[in-house]
């Protein structure tokens, strides 16, 4: 069965500073994993995303995530944290044939990032 | 543009009235989804579509039901059934396949008191 751990409900940084945002997956097979962002009220946007290929994945507005079979880790980066990146982070696998459907994902409980100037 | 758009923004209803969520893509994805965000849980599956006339149950259908007659189109119906409806509510599509991305529409915040 696949799951999904964020290990910070909340991160603090400073404007400027590097963002790191922790995520953990538990997979039976080899994983798809995304990175997904939210606004207050807003859906769901896509940030990056893994599917086997390059194990550095670079995403929309400066983030990359690395995955790293040997931690089952998918953490997410930023070098220069801007207040806009203030919102929800949402660290998301493939569910492989959860629930008896090929394309459900398994969601993380999110991290919430809060930017200081 | 392409997108999935959801209506209302807010609803409000009283108790133990049934109401209707929007959804409506128009990606030509075959796949959409609803799911129930409440603070600090993530998000939860309430019921998906892989095809036109078939749907399945998430992991929290109770209390739910939908539809689907046409592609682009997937209503959510809230019933009094549900025990506690007062959630944001989020709707998806993707194409159809494993390790597929799933696009967001801007969601759907019910009370109900």
């Amino acid at each position: 069965a696949q799951s999904v751990t964020q290990l910070d409900s909340h991160v603090s940084v400073s404007e400027g500073t590097p963002v790191l945002l922790r995520c953990n997956y538990s997979s039976s097979y080899s994983p798809s994993l995304f990175w997904y962002v939210q606004h207050p009220n807003k859906g769901l946007q896509l940030l990056l995303k893994y599917t086997s290929a390059a194990t550095l994945v670079k995403g929309i507005n400066g983030f990359e995530a690395e995955f790293k079979k040997s931690e089952t880790s998918f953490h997410l980066t930023k070098p220069s944290a801007h207040m806009s990146d203030a919102a929800e982070y949402f660290c998301v696998v493939s569910g492989g044939n959860y629930g008896g459907s090929q394309g459900n994902l398994i969601f993380g409980k999110g991290t919430k990032l809060s930017v200081k100037p | 543009d392409g997108g999935i758009t959801q209506s209302p923004k807010y609803l409000f209803r009283k108790e133990g009235q049934n109401v209707t969520l929007s959804c409506e893509q128009n990606l030509n994805h075959d796949a959409m989804y609803w799911y129930r965000q409440d603070p600090g849980q993530g998000l939860r599956l309430i019921y998906y579509s892989q095809i036109v006339n078939d749907f399945q149950k998430g992991d929290i259908a109770e209390g739910y039901s939908v539809s689907r007659e046409k592609k682009e189109s997937f209503p959510l119906t809230v019933t009094s059934a549900q025990k506690n409806p007062t959630a944001f509510y989020l709707c998806a599509s993707s194409n159809q396949g494993d390790r597929v991305e799933q696009y967001f529409g801007p969601g759907t915040r019910l009370t109900v008191t």
